[in-house]
């Protein structure tokens, strides 16, 4: 089975710009976070889709927001970029929810505000 | 307020040996634990697995505890090698709808 994709890899934008990331799951997989990695953070959650449905969400301002397509696969918008959002964006997909799945991480995206 | 600490930044053993991380937690009531790896540059890698009523789970030279009287996990490596060093991270996660929280992680070196 393909693991979790995510597009594009590597990212450059201006402040104040926004960004898109795409996320595709492993086939089967109807459950897909989003986290935010830093240096000085950590791993820290974004959200949580399942059946095209928010079910989490993660202490993130509003500019932060994502979707989920029929196909399972999902995106995460980034609005008014900031140099502060600059960091590693991975998705995570899972069989299901409602239980404690273990989550298959995607390489991630870096994305570098300047 | 919650906070998850692993317990240290770094940890240097020698190849062989039995390295042991530490996760302690507070003001959480996780019904499940999870350990993953992360590689530089590559997504965290599932590794084990273990609930709130399990005292210890084990996984080939890997071995998780959970003491939830105590608010901690251990996580062993047993007959470490090099190729174990990594950076390890722990995740809460109080009930299958909620989600899973990680600790900022320990970076295993394992010199031989």
């Amino acid at each position: 089975k393909a693991g979790v994709t995510q597009t594009p890899r590597y990212l450059i934008k201006t402040r104040g710009q926004q960004v898109t990331l795409s996320c595709s799951p492993i086939s089967g997989h109807r459950s897909v976070s989003w986290y935010q990695q830093t240096p000085g953070q950590g791993l820290q959650f974004l959200f949580e889709y399942f059946s095209e449905t928010q079910r989490n969400k993660g202490n993130f301002p509003g500019r932060f927001s994502g979707r989920q397509f029929s196909n399972s696969r999902s995106e995460m918008n980034v609005s008014t970029l900031e140099l502060g959002d600059s960091a590693l964006y991975l998705c995570a997909s899972s069989p299901g929810w409602g239980l404690s799945y273990e989550q298959y991480f995607g390489p991630g995206t870096r994305l570098t505000v300047t | 307020s919650q906070k998850i600490e692993q317990n240290s930044e770094a940890l240097n053993i020698q190849e062989g040996k039995t390295a042991t991380l530490t996760c302690n937690y507070t003001n959480y009531s996780p019904a499940y634990l999870q350990w993953y790896r992360q590689d530089p540059g590559r997504g965290p890698v599932f590794l084990l697995l273990i609930r709130e009523n399990e005292k210890e789970k084990r996984k080939e030279r890997l071995k998780v505890t959970f003491d939830t009287t105590l608010k901690q996990s251990l996580f062993h490596i047993t007959a470490s090698q090099p190729a174990d060093s990594a950076t390890y991270l722990c995740a809460l996660q109080n009930s299958g709808n909620t989600p899973l929280v990680f600790g900022k992680g320990t970076r295993l070196s394992v010199i031989a």
